[in-house]
């Protein structure tokens, strides 16, 4: 069951800047935090952005994350590649018992 | 090294029942939360469930309750996903994911992740 929605795609060129949005409600992102993941091809989600804007050590700083009332946004700017990839945010729920949702889902293609 | 290592991929036929696991390494396996993630084939990421090992608390998304049962063994630092009636529509790849920060459910993120395990089911 998918509760926030994204884009089903987005592009641009090398060095270009690509925003994704992932829209929620007052149940999860309106008032959670919000984590980004990478997913390539045949593998498994790595961790890009926790607690709305915060970036794991070794992920390089063109992935940025920003929170504003029940949306979220993920930007990569110098778009390279390798950043060619599923995107997905995801939060915890608070509806029902509580239970993490996840996002769509974003392919981002570099042309 | 923090590790997620889960056991390799299943070819099963509709009724058969599977259980798949999933070792912690590197940590303390009793503190943190570990969540089940489905991805059916050229779909997105679906919370299942997830369970905190200390106390073998476990909590379901309304979508995968009464379908699929989560466990843990402490002795082992391992979890688990067990079906007990497979079917065609259960063919995927199945995550596990430890909570990245210990004790909290809420306002945690999923890190690390397994490898995936692809489960395929078909007569």
């Amino acid at each position: 069951q998918f509760v926030l929605t994204q884009p089903p795609s987005a592009s641009g060129t090398p060095g270009q800047r690509v925003t994704i949005s992932c829209s929620g409600s007052s149940s999860n992102i309106g008032i959670n935090t919000v984590s980004w993941f990478q997913q390539l091809p045949g593998t498994a989600p790595k961790l890009l952005i926790y607690s709305n804007n915060q970036r794991p050590s070794g992920v390089p700083d063109r992935f940025s994350g920003s929170k504003s009332g029940t949306s979220a946004s993920l930007a990569i700017s110098g778009l390279q590649s390798e950043d060619e990839a599923d995107y997905y945010c995801a939060a915890w729920d608070d509806s029902l018992n509580g239970n993490y949702v996840f996002g769509t889902g974003t392919k981002v293609t570099v042309l | 090294e923090v590790q997620l290592v889960q056991s390799g991929a299943e070819v099963k036929q509709p009724g058969e029942s599977l259980k798949i696991s999933c070792k912690g390494s590197g940590y303390t396996f009793t503190s943190y939360w570990i969540a089940w993630v489905r991805q059916m084939p050229g779909k997105g990421l679906e919370w299942m469930g997830i369970i905190y090992p200390g106390e073998s608390d476990t909590r379901y998304s309304p979508s995968f309750q009464g379908q699929v049962t989560i466990s843990a063994d402490e002795s082992t630092t391992t979890a688990y996903l067990r079906w007990n009636s497979l079917k065609a529509s259960d063919t995927a790849i199945y995550f596990c994911a430890r909570l990245g920060t210990r004790y909290q459910l809420q306002n945690n993120w999923f890190d690390p992740w397994g490898q995936g395990t692809l489960v395929t089911v078909s007569s």
